[in-house]
């Protein structure tokens, strides 16, 4: 069975430009996660979904920064201005509703804004 | 203050041999739940192990164990019979609550295995 899939791997954008991230979860997974790592401020949980629906969204640093889940197998984090101090790597996790603490991480997307 | 310490930036541990990697934590909820992950240099995250506050044994998962002591507010990570495949970052998290609005991580420890 297919891991969590993220797409791109990589991105380098300028600052101001729109960045999309994409993620597919383990099939039948109810849980998503959407998670931010960078040196300074280690690992954040930014959003996460539960049957697609958007739980809680605090983490969120601010409103350019927006997750959308229309279906069960696909999930997109959206940065609209990107500023260079979002560049970070963005994690992408899933678990299933019985055992809900065990996340499957995604590989990352690194993305670097100039 | 912190909601996870983790105070060991960096250790090395013999193969073969047992290793644990400190964690400390900080709520007032009676309701949580801890987890450790792991981050080889590759950079994805791997899950580990979870321990439930109300879970009276300590969790095990392979060589992996989790040494709960509530009263202390610790969660230490104990990998016996270290591989070389071990030597990775490891990060300790904490979720205060039912649910994950609260999830917070530590700042990590590396782990060097020596052969």
């Amino acid at each position: 069975d297919a891991g969590v899939i993220q797409s791109p791997r990589h991105e380098v954008t300028e600052m101001g430009q729109e960045v999309t991230l994409r993620c597919k979860p383990i099939s039948g997974h109810d849980y998503l996660f959407w998670y931010r790592q960078t040196m300074m401020r280690g690992l954040e949980l930014l959003i996460y979904f539960n049957n697609n629906v958007p739980i809680d969204d605090s983490g969120m640093p601010e409103d350019r920064f927006s997750a959308k889940m229309p279906n069960a197998s696909f999930s997109t984090l959206k940065i609209q201005p990107s500023e260079p101090r979002d560049s970070a790597v963005y994690f992408c996790a899933s678990s299933p509703s019985n055992r809900w603490e065990t996340q499957y991480f995604g590989p990352g997307t690194r993305l670097l804004v100039l | 203050a912190q909601k996870i310490t983790q105070t060991q930036p960096g250790m090395f541990v013999q193969e073969k041999e047992a290793v644990t990697l400190d964690c400390t934590y900080d709520t007032s909820d009676q309701s949580y739940g801890l987890f450790w992950y792991k981050q080889p240099s590759s950079g994805e995250m791997i899950f580990l192990i979870y321990q439930g506050s109300y879970d009276e044994q300590n969790a095990t998962e392979g060589r992996y164990s989790l040494n709960f002591q509530k009263a202390r507010k610790s969660a230490n990570l104990v990998i016996s019979a270290s591989q070389l495949g071990d030597s990775a970052m490891y990060f300790c998290a904490m979720r205060e609550g039912n649910n994950f609005n609260k999830f917070y991580f530590g700042s990590g420890t590396k782990l060097n295995v020596k052969p």
